[in-house]
């Protein structure tokens, strides 16, 4: 089945820092990577996902990129507020039902 | 906005007991989830359940534990006799296909078990 590994598992940031995490996957039928972002005590969700037909995507401070050759992809966070301090899960599926998720990165921003 | 909505939020039982963890997944979606998240560690594929039947299993999903959609709203997971390595978070969670198979997940809440 598919491994998604992901790092680093804990990053602290200075505020208006960038963030970089990234994952990594091994079956290259996995065709979907959503990224879900988890604050304390509350339920992960959906903040971008990248197909495997593009190689970035943008949504205001957040991108995603692909590396399908690689089997890697990466989340990065521009001009980090506080209000982004929470664990990501990057995630890995084929298009169906069953999607892996990496280990999570709990992401400090410090004020 | 439409949530998954889960019960109850955190349940204690003793080993050996049956729990039942209850999901009302969005309604008009069609693929509902089972995933688990011990402590510290990452979020784990149960079951996926489509048109009133188990669609994917993870080994995980053993013998112990069984799904169902009894009225058309709920969705439950039931674990029959619990170990002590079955406590974890509980989500749901749900989703409608479209665009060739692409589906966000929508979780709940979660529901925390703590099997004594």
């Amino acid at each position: 089945g598919e491994n998604v590994e992901q790092h680093p598992s804990t990053l602290s940031v200075q505020e208006g820092d960038s963030a970089v995490i990234k994952c990594t996957y091994s079956d290259s039928a996995s065709n979907y990577f959503p990224w879900y972002k988890q604050e304390l005590g509350k339920r992960p969700q959906l903040i971008i996902d990248i197909r495997s037909n593009v190689g970035e995507k943008k949504d205001q401070r957040i991108a995603v990129t692909l590396n399908k050759t690689a089997k890697h992809f990466s989340l990065h966070i521009t001009e980090t507020q506080p209000e982004d301090s929470a664990v990501y899960f990057c995630a890995a599926s084929r298009g169906g039902n069953q999607f892996y998720f990496g280990t999570g990165t709990s992401l400090t921003v410090i004020p | 906005e439409p949530e998954v909505t889960q019960t109850p939020s955190h349940q204690v039982t003793q080993m050996g007991q049956e729990v039942i963890l209850r999901c009302v997944p969005i309604s008009n979606h069609l693929y509902f989830y089972w995933y688990r998240q011990i402590l510290g560690q990452k979020v784990e594929f149960l079951v996926s359940f489509y048109n009133n039947e188990i669609s994917e299993k993870s080994e995980i999903f053993d013998d112990q534990f069984s799904v169902e959609r009894p009225d058309g709203s709920n969705f439950t997971l039931k674990i029959r006799s619990t170990k002590l390595e079955d406590s974890a978070m509980y989500f749901c969670a749900s989703s409608v296909f479209r665009d060739r198979g692409f589906g966000e997940l929508f979780f709940g809440e979660g529901s925390r078990l703590t099997v004594l």
